[in-house]
């Protein structure tokens, strides 16, 4: 079974630290995501990744940055948290494909930004 | 731009038949259906490429109409179980780096 691990189910910071989420996958899947969920919005993405050291700017990247530097492990950071930030983070990854593979996702980050 | 998924919200009793859309107002390369229970992730249902094949497994199915750039959701006979939030997710260009566009979402309550 593929597996994606969140580093912390939940995580509660301040205006203006510096945050980071981790996400690591054991299936040597080549894309990983970002996406937040909000009640009422769904899932909307953040940045992608479809190699290592490759990213791409998803709907919603302002005041978000990533990084990979291994394979396995995509991190999302808050550069300066602010409280609309305050969100359900979901990681997710999958194989690269022609639009037929499916992702998996992680059990999510639940972050409050005080 | 997100698809649109219709409708927001359903209740259901156990053994009624529910159907989910979501349309796009671009054209579609495939759709990505997921279910998402109460605080846990989402989990991958079935994919529809472009061709407009209708899939299934068990009592749940899907169609994709990519000329009316929708698709469907079929819950048929629903069972306690299939409570929950569902996504569908799309994609205009099958560049190959499975990046898609969720819905809002449409949750899906069934009672006893």
């Amino acid at each position: 079974d593929v597996k994606v691990t969140q580093s912390s189910r939940y995580l509660v910071k301040r205006t203006g630290e510096k945050v980071f989420l981790e996400c690591v996958q054991d299936m040597d899947h080549e894309n990983m995501f970002w996406y937040r969920q909000d009640p009422g919005l769904g899932l909307r993405l953040i940045y992608f990744s479809y190699d290592v050291k490759m990213k791409e700017k998803g709907d919603i990247p302002e005041g978000y940055s990533v990084s990979r530097e291994k394979k396995e492990r995509f991190s999302l950071i808050l550069e300066s948290a602010s409280t609309n930030q305050t969100s359900m983070y979901l990681c997710a990854s999958s194989f690269a494909g022609r639009s037929n593979q499916p992702q998996h996702f992680g059990d999510g980050t639940r972050l409050s930004i005080l | 731009q997100q698809p649109v998924q219709s409708p927001q919200a359903v209740i259901l009793r156990e053994g009624e038949d529910a159907v989910i859309n979501c349309s796009s107002s671009k054209a579609l390369y495939s759709v990505h259906w997921y279910r998402q229970k109460h605080g846990e992730a989402p989990v991958f249902l079935m994919i529809l490429l472009k061709g407009g094949e209708q899939k299934g497994h068990d009592k749940i199915s899907a169609s994709f109409n990519e000329k009316k750039q929708q698709s469907s959701l079929y819950l048929t006979a629903s069972q306690l179980s299939y409570s929950g939030t569902y996504f569908c997710g799309t994609d205009p260009g099958g560049f190959g780096n499975e990046k898609l566009t969720f819905g809002t979402g449409t949750r899906l309550t069934i009672i006893p």
